[in-house]
């Protein structure tokens, strides 16, 4: 079965840090990639998507995310994080040609001021 | 309005009575997609709709289970004779349409626990 794997569940950075939270995803086929976040108590929000082209994705808030097709990752980057990007990252594929996201367990991050 | 709104924002339910959650999602989207992320776990599809049909209902854990949607917008996930193990938060998505290319929008999820 398809699944995602978010192998840090719990990171804890100082401000200014450099950030990486790895995604991995078994399916051999097409697919489309998320990285959704959860501020406390706040709602799920789009960080940023890849469909296609180029493999490196740009989101909102100074957050990338690079597509390695061969190794089956989608990992989230920030250069540099600030106190307000503690938050639960969530990773999501959806199969092409399908809508249904499946989801990774997340990531806190606690961001130390 | 302006997102996906769920009702109620946290619900404390007795073993083995019905509770019923509602979603409403954003005007003008025709999918909708209900999810449930309990402790410790990543968000698990339940089911989904287009328009007011329902597709692909794969994801239901057991027949105790239920969703309708109803004019193409609300939706309603009904749990009968619930159970601890039913506890969790549960996420209701609306997107332009079912397709790949289409964002999902979250609302804020129900916070079931079930005593």
């Amino acid at each position: 079965a398809q699944s995602v794997s978010q192998h840090n569940h719990h990171v804890i950075l100082s401000e200014a840090a450099s950030l990486e939270l790895g995604c991995n995803y078994s399916y051999g086929g097409t697919v489309n990639l998320f990285w959704y976040v959860q501020y406390p108590g706040q709602h799920l929000q789009l960080l940023l998507k890849y469909f296609s082209g180029d493999p490196l994705v740009k989101g909102i808030k100074g957050f990338e995310a690079e597509f390695i097709k061969s190794k089956f990752s989608f990992n989230l980057r920030k250069p540099s994080v600030q106190w307000s990007d503690t938050a639960e990252y969530f990773c999501a594929v959806s199969l092409s040609g399908t809508y249904k996201y499946i989801f990774g367990t997340g990531t806190r991050l606690k961001v130390l001021a | 309005g302006a997102g996906v709104s769920q009702s109620p924002s946290n619900k404390v339910t007795e073993k083995g009575k019905d509770v019923e959650l509602r979603c409403d999602p954003i005007s003008g989207h025709t999918a909708l997609y209900w999810y449930r992320q309990s402790l410790g776990q990543g968000l698990e599809f339940l089911i989904y709709f287009q328009g007011n049909s329902a597709p692909d209902k794969s994801g239901l854990p057991s027949d105790r289970f239920s969703a309708e949607r109803t004019g193409g917008s609300v939706s309603t996930l009904t749990i009968q004779r619930t159970q601890q193990e039913d506890s969790a938060v549960y996420l209701c998505a609306s997107s332009r349409s079912a397709g790949e290319n289409y964002e999902q929008y979250f609302g804020p999820g129900t916070r079931l626990t079930v005593t």
